[in-house]
């Protein structure tokens, strides 16, 4: 299996433009999950589905953010407008159905000007 | 919600020597427990983990131990090799149905060759 998939993996953007960061997971896994690692925060869990529905979205910052599951291979976390404190690598991770175990992809490196 | 510390936040070991790595939490009834590593430029990896009914679990050099009564549970790397230099982190699930993993703050470790 690839693994999970992120896109981009790097992002210069200016404040106030629209960012929107991609997600495949792997393959028949049921839930997926969004963080934000910085240095100050660590990792922190932003969203998290199951089966496509968002189940706890109590770690999104603000308005700004919002995240989609259209369907069980693809996920987008959209930020809009970014503002410099966005700036972060932002990973999103899998599970199976078999328990806890999440797999992670590589990231996206944000960096909003 | 739960809480996980972890300490130390960096650790310098020789090569060869063992890197013992603690964390705690505050919510008894959790009872997933995994040890993630991330590489420079990587997203997280799982390298082991443990559940509540289990008091150690060994895989080579990686060991894990936890205590339910004390709440806190440790990572144990034996002969330490320079590819051990990662951040680690713990984290903790509630039981089945509540798929959120709280991590800790990580642990730098650096194996002096």
């Amino acid at each position: 299996d690839a693994g999970v998939i992120q896109s981009p993996r790097h992002e210069v953007t200016e404040m106030g433009q629209e960012v929107t960061l991609r997600c495949k997971p792997i393959s028949g896994h049921n839930s997926l999950f969004w963080y934000r690692q910085t240095m100050m925060r660590g990792l922190e869990l932003l969203i998290y589905f199951n089966n496509n529905v968002p189940i706890d979205d109590s770690g999104m910052p603000e308005d700004r953010f919002s995240a989609k599951m259209p369907n069980a291979s693809f996920s987008t976390l959209k930020i809009q407008p970014s503002e410099p404190r966005d700036s972060a690598v932002y990973f999103c991770a899998s599970t199976d159905r078999a328990g806890e175990t999440q797999y992670f992809g590589p990231g996206t490196r944000l960096l909003v000007l | 919600g739960e809480n996980v510390e972890q300490h130390p936040s960096t650790l310098s070991v020789q090569e060869g020597d063992s890197a013992v790595i603690k964390c705690t939490y505050s919510d008894s009834a959790s009872n997933y427990f995994p040890w993630y590593k991330q590489e420079l430029g990587k997203g997280p990896q799982l390298i082991i983990d443990i559940r509540s009914n289990v008091g150690e679990k060994k895989d080579q050099r990686i060991a894990v131990t936890l205590n339910k009564t004390a709440k806190h549970f440790s990572l144990h790397i034996t002969e330490t090799q320079p590819e051990d230099s990662a951040v680690y982190f713990c984290a903790a699930s509630y039981p089945f149905g509540n798929e959120k993993l709280t991590f800790g703050t990580g642990t730098r470790l650096t194996i002096i060759p």
